[in-house]
């Protein structure tokens, strides 16, 4: 079982916009502002989609954005393009008295 | 280009041992923490463990706790974690990871860890 909760799946048609929730606790999420995002592909490596809750990085396309309230971050994928489709997982800093890290289980998002 | 690249994944039975590397490359690999976080089949994620860009600092997820070991050597630009004590649960893709801003923006593609008898 995962730390943090993800829906399993989620759904769009192209040009449609989808929001992807993950809620976790006042330990992680809601605790610091350090979520992240990211899109897998089957069979290749997590790609880093956002961090620092809402920021994105160099190359990633201003489609996809994200915030946070209270225990729940989410991730808004806009104007949804086929390549779009992979799985999709967020991530937490954890930490307190040491370093951690904590995911969600990952949604897979769709485009219908 | 900046980029990582895992090795040392293979098959090994339960109570045996593994090291993974992860040779880095294009990076100034001595500035960064690097961490491990693997993916076991057809699961999410799970962080593994992190060590600070100076060597200073270690910790580990609690499944791995014990029995793995985080080292790096900056001269050679590589990542290193030693599993010993392996169970059957520790299948799963190994990726390393570069640190930043609390996330994880440069993957390699992973190496494949099998814990069998």
């Amino acid at each position: 079982q995962s730390a943090l909760t993800q829906p399993p799946s989620a759904s769009g048609s192209p040009g449609q916009s989808v929001t992807i929730s993950c809620t976790g606790t006042s330990s992680d999420v809601g605790a610091y502002d350090y979520v992240s995002w990211y899109q897998q592909y089957p069979g290749k490596a997590p790609k880093l989609v956002i961090y620092e809750v809402k920021r994105r990085p160099s190359g990633v396309p201003d489609r996809f954005s994200a915030y946070k309230s209270g225990n729940t971050a989410s991730l808004t994928v806009s104007g949804l393009q086929a390549e779009d489709e992979a799985d999709y997982y967020c991530s937490s800093y954890a930490g307190s008295n040491t370093f951690n890290w904590v995911f969600g289980g990952g949604t897979k998002l769709t485009v219908l | 280009q900046l980029q990582v690249v895992e090795s040392g994944g293979g098959v090994v039975q339960p109570g045996g041992s593994l090291r993974l590397s992860c040779a880095a490359s294009g990076i100034t690999f001595r500035s960064y923490d690097m961490h491990w976080v693997r993916q076991a089949p057809g699961k999410g994620l799970e962080w593994v463990a992190l060590m600070r860009y100076d060597g200073d600092i270690k910790y580990y997820g609690d499944s791995v706790k014990g029995r793995f070991t985080i080292s790096r050597d900056n001269s050679k630009n590589t990542l290193y974690v030693q599993m010993n004590n392996l169970r059957v649960e520790d299948t799963a893709v190994y990726f390393c990871a570069k640190g930043f801003w609390n996330a994880f923006d440069i993957w390699g593609q992973g190496t494949v860890v099998t814990v069998s008898s």
